[in-house]
């Protein structure tokens, strides 16, 4: 998956903790997204943006919170890590014109809490 | 309300045989189909689309899927099936007056060598 990268691909953290997950694109996209995975199910978008300083929560409720203050820059902040927030998080993004309509996929962060 | 309906959790099939991974949807108007491919501890990767044109679309790694209007389906096939195959699928759907997409809850195809 190219032009968009989520750092980091791994963390393992104790509870309580403050973290962000990072999500940049390079392709100039107005609209991202985040969502989350447990693994080998579905997904669930949790916050989407349509362009700067516009966020959105998703259809699943989370404690995280985002920001979009470059368009290039999408990332997700979970202010007290809990165990139930282990799982992959997805970042992906789209763009409002040209011929792709899809969306484009970062590599995920596997998010453990112990 | 648009949704799309993956109904098989598992698909398994042998090496080198067709093999089909299905897929209906709802949603106002023409759709916009997709199918991505996840590969463990991965993202999501594009595999083909229908925006518009010919109803049978041709993607990625020999893959091709058909879109039925009237079966309201766009089911993702493969002629002759390889190990590597081996992933979880998402079907996807967007009306033409939203952006976001709308997705199916995957379906892992197991080949069997």
């Amino acid at each position: 998956e190219a032009d968009i990268y989520q750092t980091p691909r791994y963390l393992v953290i104790g509870t309580g903790k403050k973290i962000t997950l990072e999500c940049s694109q390079t392709m100039g996209h107005d609209k991202m997204y985040w969502y989350q995975q447990d693994p080998g199910m579905e997904l669930h978008l949790i916050h989407y943006s349509y362009g700067v300083n516009s966020t959105e929560k998703g259809d699943l409720s989370s404690e995280s919170t985002v920001s979009r203050i470059r368009t290039e820059h999408f990332p997700l902040t979970l202010e007290s890590a809990r165990p139930s927030h282990t799982s992959q998080y997805l970042c992906a993004s789209s763009e409002s014109f040209g011929l792709n309509y899809g969306y484009t996929f970062g590599s995920g962060t596997r998010l453990t809490v112990v | 309300a648009q949704s799309v309906a993956q109904p098989e959790d598992q698909v398994n099939v042998a090496e080198g045989n067709p093999l089909t991974v299905k897929c209906t949807y709802s949603v106002s108007g023409n759709p916009y189909l997709f199918w991505y491919v996840q590969y463990p501890n991965r993202g999501l990767q594009f595999l083909l689309k229908y925006i518009t044109g010919d109803n049978l679309v041709k993607g990625s790694y020999g893959f091709e899927a058909e879109f039925n209007k009237s079966q309201t389906s766009f089911h993702l096939k493969k002629p002759s099936a390889l190990v590597s195959d081996s992933a979880l699928y998402f079907c996807a759907v967007r009306a033409p007056s939203n952006y976001q997409l709308i997705w199916g809850a995957g379906t892992k195809l197991i080949i069997k060598p």
